[in-house]
């Protein structure tokens, strides 16, 4: 069965630094891209990160570059989002998706439930 | 960065009538247009990619259309499942970019 199972969703203060994972089964983890979509309180999705196949590709939106680190490791088939220096703005919930390549250039077709980063003092 | 614009933001329906939504991007982004159906509390679904090619397990009463900066979801007789917020996104260039949604309500 395809999945994607999220991890490391919390709370922390502004300025503060998140770790999230995605971890993955039931397809070749390798064959694909990956994104981050995330979700503020009430309002619609923003796409924030993507990274190719291999990691060799890395894609952030404006909002989160210079602050937030997507990689991934092949070896345990999960998708990390290191993110620093968050603020109140950030605060989200997070999804991790699939891409439909190996480039990141298509749709998401497999999303994963979400993990809740809430940025307060 | 392409700007896509969805009308109606809100649209009220009764179960078995139709629905129909509108994407517009700021510039052409010939099929590469997706649309998601998110329900309360989930994560988003697919539904239609390309901009006319249903998801596996979507039924055929979902139909989108459109190419270049205009695009249509349609939906036939609604069900209970298909109240819910639909978001059209693109993936023509990057940054990707998701519409702002827009709710079918009973």
């Amino acid at each position: 069965q395809v999945k994607l199972v999220q991890s490391g969703g919390g709370v922390v203060q502004p300025g503060g630094s998140l770790r999230l994972s995605c971890s993955a089964s039931g397809f070749n983890f390798r064959s694909y891209a990956f994104h981050w979509v995330r979700q503020a309180p009430g309002k619609g999705l923003e796409w924030v990160s993507a990274i190719n196949y291999d990691g060799t590709n890395k894609y952030y939106g404006d909002s989160v570059k210079g602050r937030f680190t997507i990689s991934r490791d092949s070896i345990n088939n999960t998708l990390h989002l290191q993110m620093n220096s968050l603020t109140v703005e950030d605060t989200a919930v997070y999804y991790c998706a699939r891409d439909e390549d190996a480039w990141g250039t298509y749709f998401f077709n497999i999303w994963g439930p979400g993990t809740m980063v809430a940025v307060s003092s | 960065e392409m700007v896509l614009t969805q009308s109606p933001a809100t649209l009220s329906v009764s179960p078995g009538e139709s629905a129909t939504l509108s994407c517009r991007a700021s510039e052409n982004i010939d099929s590469l247009l997706a649309w998601y159906r998110q329900k309360p509390g989930q994560a988003p679904e697919l539904v239609i990619y390309e901009a006319s090619i249903r998801a596996t397990g979507i039924p055929a009463r979902f139909t989108g259309s459109g190419s270049g900066t205009d695009f249509t979801l349609s939906i036939s007789n609604l069900q209970s499942e298909d109240f819910a917020i639909y978001y059209c996104q693109q993936y023509y260039g990057w940054p990707r970019t998701f519409g702002g949604g827009a709710k079918v309500e009973i």
